[in-house]
C-alpha cells in the first residue's frame, strides 16, 4: 500500500532554530498531507500539497514537494518549545502514514 | 461545534472478551478511518469506509470489524481474534477518502487486563 516514510525518526533542536524533516513516497499520488500529534492526541492536519504545486507556506511551516523524486519537506522556521510534537506525512490514496519523525524543540 | 468524537477515552478488556469503540461525526463526511497505533509503529491502518453501508480493510484488519449504518457512525470492534488488541486507536473521517484533510478524534487507548 502507498505508505509516507519520515526521515529522520526523530530531531532535537533549539528554540528559534528551524526544523527540517522529509517524506518518501513510493508510487504516483494527487496529495500529500502532513500532520502533527501531540503526545497521546489525535492528529491535527497542517498542510496539503497537490501533486501540480511544489511549494506551499502557511504560516511557518513550508512544504516541499518533488513529485520526480517522490519526496515532500516540511520546514518549520523559528521553532518554539510548543511545536514538540510528532509529525507525520500521508499521502492521498487511503491516508496511510509513516511512523513520524519526533521533533523535541528545547528551551 | 462540527468535529469527531471518540469514546471512551480508556478502555479496559478482559482476555477473550468483544469490545467496540464508538466513533461519531458531525461534519457531513462521507469517508471514515480507523487506525492503530503502537510506540514506534506510526498509524496503522485497520478499516475504511468512504459510503455507508461499504467499507473496506486496511492493512491490519484481522480480529477487527466494523459496520457503517449510519453516515454520522463508524464503531469498530476488537474481537477475542485480536491477539495483541492494547493500542491508541484513532479514527477520522474526511469529505472524501484521501482528497482532503482528515480530521480526527481523541483516541481510545485499550488495554487487556
Amino acid at each position: 500500500s502507498q505508505q509516507g516514510e519520515e526521515d529522520p525518526q526523530a530531531l532535537s533542536i533549539q528554540e528559534g532554530e528551524n526544523a527540517t524533516m522529509n517524506c518518501s513516497y513510493k508510487t504516483s499520488i494527487n496529495n500529500l498531507q502532513w500532520y502533527r500529534q501531540n503526545s497521546g492526541r489525535g492528529l491535527v492536519h497542517l498542510i496539503l500539497i497537490r501533486s501540480n504545486e511544489r511549494e506551499k507556506h502557511s504560516g511557518r511551516l513550508r512544504v516541499t514537494l518533488d513529485t520526480s523524486k517522490k519526496s515532500s519537506s516540511l520546514l518549520i522556521t523559528a521553532s518554539r518549545a510548543a511545536d514538540t510534537a510528532s509529525y507525520f506525512c500521508a499521502t492521498d490514496a487511503a491516508l496511510n502514514f509513516g511512523k513520524g519523525t519526533s521533533l523535541l524543540v528545547t528551551p | 461545534d462540527g468535529g469527531i468524537t471518540q469514546s471512551p477515552k480508556y478502555l479496559f478488556r478482559k482476555e477473550g472478551q468483544n469490545v467496540t469503540l464508538s466513533c461519531e461525526q458531525n461534519l457531513n463526511h462521507d469517508a471514515m478511518y480507523w487506525y492503530r497505533q503502537d510506540p514506534g509503529q506510526g498509524l496503522r491502518l485497520i478499516y475504511y469506509s468512504q459510503i455507508v453501508n461499504d467499507f473496506q480493510k486496511g492493512d491490519i484488519a484481522e480480529g477487527y470489524s466494523v459496520s457503517r449504518e449510519k453516515k454520522e457512525s463508524f464503531p469498530l470492534t476488537v474481537t477475542s481474534a485480536q491477539k495483541n488488541p492494547t493500542a491508541f486507536y484513532l479514527c477520522a473521517s474526511s469529505r472524501q477518502r484521501g482528497d482532503t484533510e482528515a480530521f480526527f478524534g481523541q483516541g481510545t487507548r485499550l488495554t487487556v487486563v
